[in-house]
């Protein structure tokens, strides 16, 4: 049978080069939303996170967009590095859920030396 | 490291066993989370505790139980699970039960046979 699940999405970058990986979130009432990053082996790690109220934050490397009129948010990491290879994850929340997070199903981010 | 602590890291127990698993973190969060997460899909949520009382259960099976100690420990007694049980338990906690970030541990590897 067809292996629905077992697989990843899968990004792969060259090293150096920037990295975006992208999330669609379902609920409009959606008012915070979170990346994570898991290596193998590891709890997921918290990157950055933004709130409903603005569209645009940056870290170390990183850069989280929110686009509230399509439902979209994207992680771009900046001179992709070989320790940046993990599985990324986004997660949203809101009062509707009782605040618990609702997940994305995760992109496998792969660095090509 | 992760400020959050589980032990033990990886656990194999038998179908008529008992064993339980401890988190601990020393953040001064008030909430604490058990997370479970199967190969390549993102964390499912199991139990939330606010204030150490149980304030979430996701219609979690009766042979997993959740007790929280105090402010800074949180366990989960295991007894007649399935092969299918097997999972990666991830232990989290955060600020409050709202929009703050969720801080996990490694996590521990159990494998029921």
């Amino acid at each position: 049978g067809e292996n629905v699940g077992l697989h990843l999405p899968t990004l792969s970058v060259q090293e150096g080069d920037n990295s975006i990986i992208n999330c669609a979130y379902s609920n409009s009432a959606s008012d915070y939303f979170i990346w994570y990053k898991q290596e193998s082996g590891k709890g997921p790690q918290f990157i950055i996170d933004i709130r409903s109220n603005m569209d645009k934050r940056q870290g170390q490397r990183v850069t989280v967009l929110l686009n509230k009129t399509v439902k979209h948010l994207s992680l771009q990491i900046a001179a992709t590095q070989p320790g940046d290879s993990a599985v990324y994850f986004c997660a949203e929340n809101s009062p509707d859920s009782n605040y618990q997070l609702i997940w994305g199903a995760g992109t496998k981010l792969i660095i090509k030396p | 490291d992760t400020e959050v602590t589980q032990t033990p890291k990886h656990l194999v127990m038998g179908m008529t066993n008992k064993k339980s698993l401890k988190c601990e973190q020393h953040m001064g969060h008030r909430a604490m989370y058990w997370y479970k997460q199967k190969a390549k899909k993102p964390p499912e949520l199991m139990f939330v505790y606010s204030y150490e009382k149980l304030s979430i259960n996701e219609s979690v099976p009766s042979r997993f139980s959740p007790e929280c100690p105090n402010s800074s420990l949180l366990n989960l007694h295991l007894h007649a699970l399935q092969p299918e049980d097997s999972a990666l338990y991830l232990c989290a906690s955060s600020q409050a039960q709202d929009n703050s970030p969720l801080h996990f541990g490694n996590g521990t590897r159990l494998t029921v046979t």
